[in-house]
């Protein structure tokens, strides 16, 4: 599949939103999803996002998807230390025969 | 609650030594996959079973294999490990296609010595 890309690394303070961006490969792909992973733990899903809504929110979290640019965004809202953590972006690719992960954005939320 | 549970969460053998690790899911999903996590990467997909169908993806090494006894769960086994297939092992699971929302579990760490 092709690369789902994503920048390595975010920090932010306590209490300021967060953005993580990912750009995705195929336009094709019906769902796009954000994933959770804390150290030495596995993957929690954290929301996702129909191929046809251009924002979903969930509590302190804000999906954007701007298809065009095939561009995919989280804002976390009032960010917390507890937010510290890797999230991934993914896809299901290829109508839904690859499953592709991004590289993953660690989050840091500084005191 | 429904849920993927992985036995054990941390594995160590020994290089060459045969290791199985196990996945069961109590969501009743068609799909299920394992994946291999290095450090600070992606999860990396190996296979998958829908239903009793495997499907191996094509850069998967042959020293790693999968069993689905029934639906509730599912192996991987590692033949022969070498010191590069120290890893998070990762099951998750889908209702019914890679396009579905995949649920995973919590991992198992593998060190190989």
């Amino acid at each position: 599949g092709e690369d789902v890309e994503q920048s390595l690394f975010l920090s932010v303070r306590e209490g300021d939103s967060s953005v993580i961006n990912c750009t995705y490969t195929d336009s094709s792909s019906t769902y796009l999803y954000w994933y959770k992973q804390e150290p030495g733990a596995g993957l929690q899903l954290l929301t996702y996002i129909f191929s046809n809504m251009d924002m979903k929110q969930d509590q302190r979290l804000t999906v954007l998807l701007n298809k065009k640019d095939k561009h995919l965004s989280l804002r976390i809202a009032d960010t917390q230390t507890g937010d510290s953590a890797i999230y991934f972006c993914a896809e299901a690719q290829n109508y839904g025969q690859n499953f592709v992960f991004g590289p993953g954005t660690r989050l840091s939320v500084l005191p | 609650d429904a849920m993927v549970i992985q036995n054990p969460r941390y594995q160590v053998t020994q290089f060459g030594k045969p290791v199985t690790l196990s996945c069961s899911q109590t969501l009743n999903h068609n799909v299920m996959y394992w994946y291999q996590q290095k450090s600070s990467q992606a999860p990396k997909l190996l296979f998958h079973y829908y239903d009793k169908d495997f499907n191996n993806e094509a850069d998967t090494p042959d020293n790693f294999q999968s069993r689905r006894p029934n639906t509730s769960f599912c192996f991987l086994d590692i033949r022969s490990p070498g010191l590069g297939d120290a890893a998070m092992y990762l099951c998750a699971t889908s209702r019914s296609g890679t396009r579905d929302t995949q649920y995973f579990g919590p991992g198992t760490r593998l060190t190989v010595l």
